[in-house]
């Protein structure tokens, strides 16, 4: 088995402040994925990377940057956070076939 | 319009009855995960059905591919089953295996 570790599991940020997120998987996937829950509004997906340093854009990737460092690692930065933003951040890895999430960061910007 | 829908969005069973979930997809795909999320919680992979049927437990999946199609089935339902239960659409191509997900069903389950 594996673990997807996602850092840090709680973030606090001010309006326009960039922030960034970061995600560990140790199955050794090919895909990893960075998705946004809304309360209400379901998971959209704002990039993945099929392999290391690849890139893909989601629904929603304006105001979001990625980077696939390494194979293990996948990190999302939230270019200028939005005053009164709240939602969840999951990451998440796949051979390509079954998909596994991570724990979450939860954001809150005041 | 949405590409997995579905139903029913909300429902509450006595403990012991049985539920089943559906979930209906308005393209072609490769196949379908079924997962489950306490508030607050992580996603937790409960099926990866591509076809035919997977049973675990009390959970049974049953997805009909050719008919854009899955159910969950839970049966002897528990207080502890509930929670949020979503269905995503698994999309492989060259870039990836690409999950597009549904709205949820939430599920109440009360003595």
């Amino acid at each position: 088995g594996g673990i997807i570790t996602q850092t840090p599991k709680f973030l606090i940020g001010q309006e326009g402040q960039k922030l960034t997120l970061k995600c560990q998987q140790n199955f050794n996937h090919d895909t990893m994925y960075w998705y946004r829950q809304d309360s209400g509004k379901g998971l959209r997906l704002i990039y993945y990377s099929i392999t290391e340093n690849d890139l893909q854009k989601g629904d929603l990737s304006e105001g979001y940057d990625a980077s696939r460092e390494k194979k293990s690692s996948f990190s999302l930065t939230v270019t200028s956070a939005q005053k009164n933003e709240m939602a969840v951040f999951l990451c998440a890895s796949s051979p390509n076939t079954e998909v596994f999430f991570g724990k979450g960061t939860r954001l809150t910007v005041v | 319009g949405q590409q997995v829908q579905q139903s029913p969005t909300s429902l509450v069973l006595q403990e012991g009855e049985n539920a089943e979930l559906q979930c209906n997809f308005s393209t072609s795909l490769n196949s379908m995960q079924w997962f489950y999320q306490r508030p607050g919680g992580s996603l937790i992979s409960v099926f990866y059905n591509p076809s035919g049927t997977k049973q675990s437990g009390r959970l049974t999946s049953t997805t009909v591919i050719k008919e854009r199609r899955s159910s969950l089935h839970i049966s002897s339902s528990q207080i502890t089953d509930s929670g949020t239960y979503l269905c995503a659409m698994v999309m492989n191509n060259n870039a990836g295996a690409k999950l597009t997900f549904g709205g949820g069903t939430r599920l109440t389950v009360r003595p």
